[in-house]
């Protein structure tokens, strides 16, 4: 099982708030990723980082920002919620394996956002 | 129109069916290919992973890769109540760039039934 947290796991939250959403993986991964996922739709990347202080947009429009202080923590943050923020966010860490060609993406949980 | 297409289901099954499940894509850049299985209320799951064409056997599960036809394809044989999921297949170029970028499918959701 991977060793990646996410919390909370479900938030209800009004339109206008700052949310922050929290990662931790404890596998050491420099990579990890988040992506947003809508009931019965596609993983869109909206934010990536390849290891400390490096960020990057995914190919998902995002109105959210990231930082990566540390290797294993990535935190999402929303500036001011809209109800168009609601959505499932997934993070994810990988490594490389396999002689360098096959790549694991370990999953969190997921937290479920609800703006009102 | 989207580069990877998954038919949605929902799919119903038998306990003890076999299953198939694919995908279809129209970047012929992508190499490397992935199902992952992810259950309710849970983050995916890596189930399968092929580099190129060609099949992959692991228990019940068989991955294949045609590039040639850009399709992608899942069997699961015995299928049993506890491969009851979304499956959603995965796939990205060699390197550069697209490193660690996954492309999705809209996911298969599969109930096996008693």
């Amino acid at each position: 099982e991977a060793d990646i947290y996410q919390t909370p796991r479900y938030l209800v939250i009004g339109t206008g708030k700052k949310i922050t959403l929290e990662c931790s993986q404890t596998m050491g991964h420099d990579k990890m990723y988040w992506y947003q996922q809508d009931p019965g739709m596609e993983l869109h990347l909206i934010h990536y980082s390849y290891g400390v202080n490096s960020t990057e947009k995914g190919d998902l429009s995002s109105e959210s920002t990231v930082s990566r202080i540390r290797t294993e923590h990535f935190p999402l943050t929303l500036e001011s919620a809209r109800p168009s923020h609601t959505s499932q966010y997934l993070c994810a860490s990988s490594e490389l394996a396999g002689g360098m060609l096959q790549e694991t993406q370990y999953f969190g949980p997921g937290t479920r956002l609800l703006v009102l | 129109q989207k580069e990877v297409e998954q038919d949605p289901g929902p799919l119903s099954v038998p306990e003890g069916a076999i299953v198939s499940l694919n995908c279809t894509y129209s970047n012929s850049a992508f190499q490397y290919f992935m199902w992952y299985r992810q259950y309710s209320r849970k983050g995916p799951e890596l189930l399968m992973y092929t580099y190129s064409s060609g099949n992959k056997e692991d228990g019940r599960f068989t991955a294949q890769v045609d590039k040639s036809s850009k399709y992608i394809s899942l069997f699961i044989r015995d299928s049993q109540p506890s491969d009851s999921a979304t499956y959603l297949c995965a796939m990205r170029g060699a390197g550069g760039t697209s490193y660690g970028k996954l492309t999705f499918g809209q996911g298969t959701i599969l109930t096996v039934h008693p």
